[in-house]
């Protein structure tokens, strides 16, 4: 059974850091491209970062730019998304997702939930 | 507001069809491949249409996708209150370097 398992959301204080978790089963993490959109609450969806299959090539979107580093670990069938100086309009819940190649999302995660607040 | 453009709500009758379009230019749409996301209330998104008018295994036919040129659709036939979601388009952007998603529309089964 394909699935995705994201962990290490929580609250965390404006300029603080985060690590997010993204755990495979069913699969092999290493033959996909994997993705991070996350959605603020009451909002609609925002891509985050992808990655290739050997971590070859990263995009990130303007907003986290310079801020989030997305990485995996194939041996561990994990994929990761360090999140630092966040600010309160990253407030969200995050989602990992395989990706088919630009084609679509086809596997999502249930979500963790990020906080930014003082 | 989204690059991607979708209306932000739409309604029909039980048994009735809708269509939700997705308009873009020629950076995304135009030259990459579209997917629509079905997004139930409390719940992860759901891939429902990818590269353009595919569907995964498990999404019935009453779901059907389309392009053409900067714009996409999503067709639902047969409408059940259980579609009541939000949708959402997605695609690459190549001028932007960036994924795409429109900002989604509510379904209403009336």
């Amino acid at each position: 059974q394909v699935q995705l398992v994201e962990s290490g959301g929580g609250l965390v204080k404006p300029g603080g850091s985060l690590r997010l978790s993204c755990e495979a089963s069913g699969f092999s993490l290493s033959d996909y491209y994997m993705t991070w959109i996350r959605q603020a609450p009451g909002k609609g969806l925002e891509w985050v970062s992808y990655i290739t299959g050997n971590g070859d090539t990263i995009y990130y979107a303007d907003s986290v730019k310079g801020r989030f580093t997305i990485s995996r670990d194939n041996a561990k069938n994990s994929l990761y998304l360090q999140m630092n100086s966040l600010r309160a309009e990253d407030t969200a819940v995050y989602y990992c997702a395989r990706d088919l190649r630009n084609k679509g999302l086809d596997c999502w995660g249930q979500g963790t939930l990020v906080t930014v607040s003082s | 507001q989204s690059v991607l453009t979708q209306p932000p709500s739409v309604s029909a009758a039980p048994g009735q069809k809708v269509t939700i379009p997705c308009s873009g230019s020629s950076s995304n749409i135009g030259n990459n491949y579209v997917s629509w996301y079905q997004q139930l209330p409390g719940t992860a998104p759901k891939l429902l249409i990818y590269d353009n008018n595919k569907r995964p295994s498990g999404i019935p036919d009453r779901f059907s996708g389309s392009k053409s040129g900067t714009s996409a659709t999503l067709g639902i036939t047969g409408l059940q209150t259980g579609d009541e979601a939000d949708y959402y388009c997605g695609t690459w952007d190549s001028s932007l370097s960036a994924v795409l998603f429109g900002g989604g529309t509510k379904l209403t089964v009336l």
